[in-house]
C-alpha cells in the first residue's frame, strides 16, 4: 500500500468551478503537508504549506488537513484556464528530514 | 535572479553511454536533492546532499552516482545508461530539510 494516494484524474471543470483535490495518506507520523503545481514540461512549483489540521487560505487556493482522518484537501475557487496542471500533494515528518513523500498528481483541465 | 537550472533538457543517446545530468543552484541553500518522476508517477528521491562533500542514498535504488564538490552544483552520473533509465530526472534544492523544494525544470531522457 503506498503511503500517499491520490486520484490521478484527469480532472476537467467550467472556467469559475469550485475544484477540489484530495490525498489520503496512511502514517501518521507526517506533520507538515504541501501541495505542488506542476505545469507540461516544468518542474514542480510550491503552492501551499501547512503543518496544522484546519484551514490555510492563499488567494484561490485553500489548503485543508484533517490528521484526524489522514486526508487533506486544496481547493481552488473561480478556476481559471492558467490553472490547467498537475497537482502534486506532498507531506513529511520532522523526525526523517530527508523523505518528503509525493503523491502521483492529478491532472487537472479548466476548459473556458 | 535565484533560480535552479537543468542541463540538457532532452537527451536521447544509446544503451551503454556514460552521461552526466547537470545541475546548479544560485540560491545558496545547502540542501539537494535528484528525484525521478515517470508518467502519472510519484516523484522517487534517488539522492540527496545536505553540504558540500556530503552525499546519500534516497528510497529508490538508483544506479546512478551524484558528487558535491561545490554549494551550487549537484551533477547526477550514468555509467552505462540502459533503457530502463528512460524517465524524467528533477534537481531540487531548499533552504532546510522540512522547508519549500525549489525545482528545476528537469531533463527528459530516453535511452535507446
Amino acid at each position: 500500500q503506498k503511503e500517499v494516494e491520490q486520484d490521478p484524474g484527469p480532472l476537467s471543470v467550467p472556467e469559475g468551478a469550485i475544484v477540489s483535490l484530495n490525498c489520503t495518506y496512511s502514517n501518521s507520523a507526517f506533520q507538515y503537508f504541501m501541495w505542488y503545481r506542476q505545469y507540461s514540461r516544468k518542474g514542480p512549483e510550491l503552492l501551499m504549506y501547512t503543518y496544522s489540521s484546519g484551514n490555510k487560505e492563499d488567494g484561490r487556493f485553500t489548503a485543508q488537513v484533517d490528521k484526524s482522518s489522514k486526508y487533506i484537501s486544496l481547493f481552488i475557487r473561480d478556476s481559471q484556464p492558467s490553472d490547467s496542471a498537475t497537482y502534486l500533494c506532498a507531506m513529511g515528518s520532522y523526525s526523517s528530514a530527508s523523505k518528503i513523500i509525493f503523491g502521483s498528481g492529478t491532472r487537472l483541465s479548466i476548459r473556458p | 535572479e535565484a533560480d535552479i537550472y537543468q542541463t540538457p533538457r532532452y537527451l536521447v543517446i544509446g544503451t551503454g553511454k556514460k552521461i552526466t545530468l547537470e545541475c546548479s543552484q544560485t540560491m545558496g541553500h545547502d540542501k539537494m536533492y535528484w528525484y525521478q518522476q515517470d508518467p502519472g508517477m510519484e516523484l522517487h528521491l534517488i539522492h540527496y546532499s545536505y553540504g558540500v562533500n556530503s552525499t546519500e542514498k534516497g528510497d529508490l535504488s538508483s544506479e546512478s552516482t551524484v558528487s558535491r564538490i561545490r554549494t551550487e552544483h549537484f551533477p547526477l552520473t550514468l555509467e552505462s545508461a540502459r533503457p530502463s533509465h528512460t524517465s524524467q530526472y528533477l534537481c531540487a534544492s531548499s533552504e532546510s530539510p522540512y522547508n519549500e523544494q525549489f525545482f528545476g525544470p528537469g531533463t527528459r531522457l530516453t535511452v535507446l
